[in-house]
């Protein structure tokens, strides 16, 4: 069964900075990963999607890369505002019956 | 716009009185997904329907119901509710199983008291 870690659990950051988020998944067999942010007691808003066969994509000051072999995906953030404090998820995908397997979430602090 | 839409936002009710709660989506995707949120346990997956009267279970599926009778809509029933049910539930949906992205809804907040 596919299990998804991400870490930090929370990270409090002062604005501007460049950072990292971490996540780690067992099962390589994925079809795409996908990384939301989720404001408190908000929706999920899709960020990033990656499909199997991409090993990264890119919005604005966002990069998210994917790496089957290790089980591994970073999601970067660059300039940090705090506008982006909320907590991120990564989700992945392993299709058909679905197959969702969600991380617990990095809660972002970005300080002003 | 595509969305995915859920009604309530809010909920407060008793132990025992039916609800539902609706979830549409305008994209004509073929999946369509329920999902609690509960502090510590992250997101779990309720039911789930491939298609139009294909409906599945999740993992955890107890205490509820849903239904499939057209593409757009996929309600989450909860006939007898009871306090442990109090939740955040989100619906999502995806144009077809395999490497399509999922979109949610804005979610709503369960407490049954």
């Amino acid at each position: 069964k596919q299990e998804v870690t991400q870490i930090p659990a929370a990270l409090s950051v002062p604005e501007g900075e460049n950072l990292v988020l971490n996540c780690s998944f067992t099962d390589s067999a994925i079809y795409n990963l996908q990384w939301f942010r989720q404001d408190p007691g908000k929706g999920l808003t899709s960020l990033l999607l990656i499909q199997s066969s991409q090993r990264e994509q890119t919005s604005g000051r966002l990069n998210a890369s994917l790496d089957k072999s290790s089980g591994r995906s970073t999601l970067y953030i660059a300039a940090s505002q705090p506008g982006d404090s909320a907590t991120y998820l990564c989700v992945i995908s392993g299709g058909g019956a679905d197959g969702l397997t969600f991380g617990k979430g990095t809660h972002l602090i970005i300080q002003p | 716009e595509a969305q995915v839409t859920q009604n309530p936002r809010y909920l407060i009710t008793v132990t025992g009185k039916k609800l539902t709660v609706t979830c549409s989506q305008n994209m004509n995707h073929e999946y369509m997904s329920w999902y609690r949120q509960d502090p510590g346990l992250g997101l779990r997956q309720i039911y789930y329907s491939m298609n139009v009267e294909v409906t599945d279970k999740g993992d955890v599926p107890e205490g509820y119901k849903v239904s499939r009778k057209e593409k757009r809509n996929f309600p989450l029933i909860l006939e007898s509710p009871s306090p442990n049910q109090t939740s955040l539930y989100f619906c999502a949906s995806r144009l077809a199983a395999g490497s399509n992205g999922y979109t949610f809804g804005s979610g709503t907040r369960l407490t049954v008291v």
